[in-house]
């Protein structure tokens, strides 16, 4: 157990619908990345928060946007949903000092039909 | 643009032997190059990673080699186990803001 969570663990809705993924990071860990996982893409970097500001933004679409909260918490809402989000979408934290080591959550699996 | 290319798609190894994955990276500002191990319904967890100050490390069974140079680094698996069956991504990154992952090497290791 990485120590990150995240839910729902699955997900199942239709195209044009917006969903909101959770994660809630390693106690002490003030980094939050996400990252879209598909067959054909491989781990694809979305963006990275850092006590609550946009630290970095990777391949993330005009339709997607993520929040940091005071809490550390973090939120990745997607909207106007494609068949081609269909995806597993997994969190990261770290502890932003020792940025090296991320840790991963168990990943939220998106199904959009 | 693929910044991490990573090879084989996947490897099938006989238990005891030596796995090999390898990657090669475009960008020469990345400053670190961890491998993260994968199993079936889990996130991915971190395995060993080194920085480009050094050629190669090594931790048990698991040996990163790096070659500046050639922009490319490797895994070995000494002694391969069963319970080393895993998909195994290969990622670089700079200054630990955006990390660049390889497409995933399946490997099996068969008893």
């Amino acid at each position: 157990d990485s120590g990150v969570t995240q839910t729902p663990k699955h997900l199942i809705t239709a195209t044009g619908q917006r969903v909101t993924l959770r994660c809630s990071p390693r106690s002490g860990d003030l980094s939050v990345y996400w990252y879209q996982q598909s067959l054909d893409q491989g781990l694809q970097f979305l963006i990275q928060y850092y006590n609550g500001e946009e630290r970095a933004k990777g391949n993330i679409l005009e339709r997607f946007s993520a929040q940091q909260f005071p809490d550390l918490h973090s939120e990745l809402n997607l909207s106007s949903l494609e068949l081609g989000d269909s995806a597993l979408y997994f969190c990261a934290s770290s502890d932003g000092t020792s940025w090296d080591e991320q840790f991963f959550g168990p990943g939220t699996r998106l199904t959009v039909l | 643009q693929q910044q991490v290319k990573q090879s084989p798609q996947s490897l099938i190894v006989q238990k005891g032997g030596i796995s090999i994955i390898n990657c090669a990276y475009e960008n020469t500002a990345f400053d670190y190059f961890p491998w993260y191990q994968q199993f079936p319904g889990k996130g991915p967890a971190l395995l060993i990673a080194i920085r480009p100050d050094v050629s190669e490390k090594k931790e048990g069974r698991f040996t990163i080699s790096f070659n500046k140079s050639a922009k490319q680094f490797s895994l070995h698996i000494m002694d391969s186990q069963p319970g080393d069956s895993a998909t195994y991504f290969c990622a670089a990154s700079r200054a630990g803001n955006q990390f660049y992952f390889g497409t995933g090497t399946s490997l099996t290791v068969i008893p």
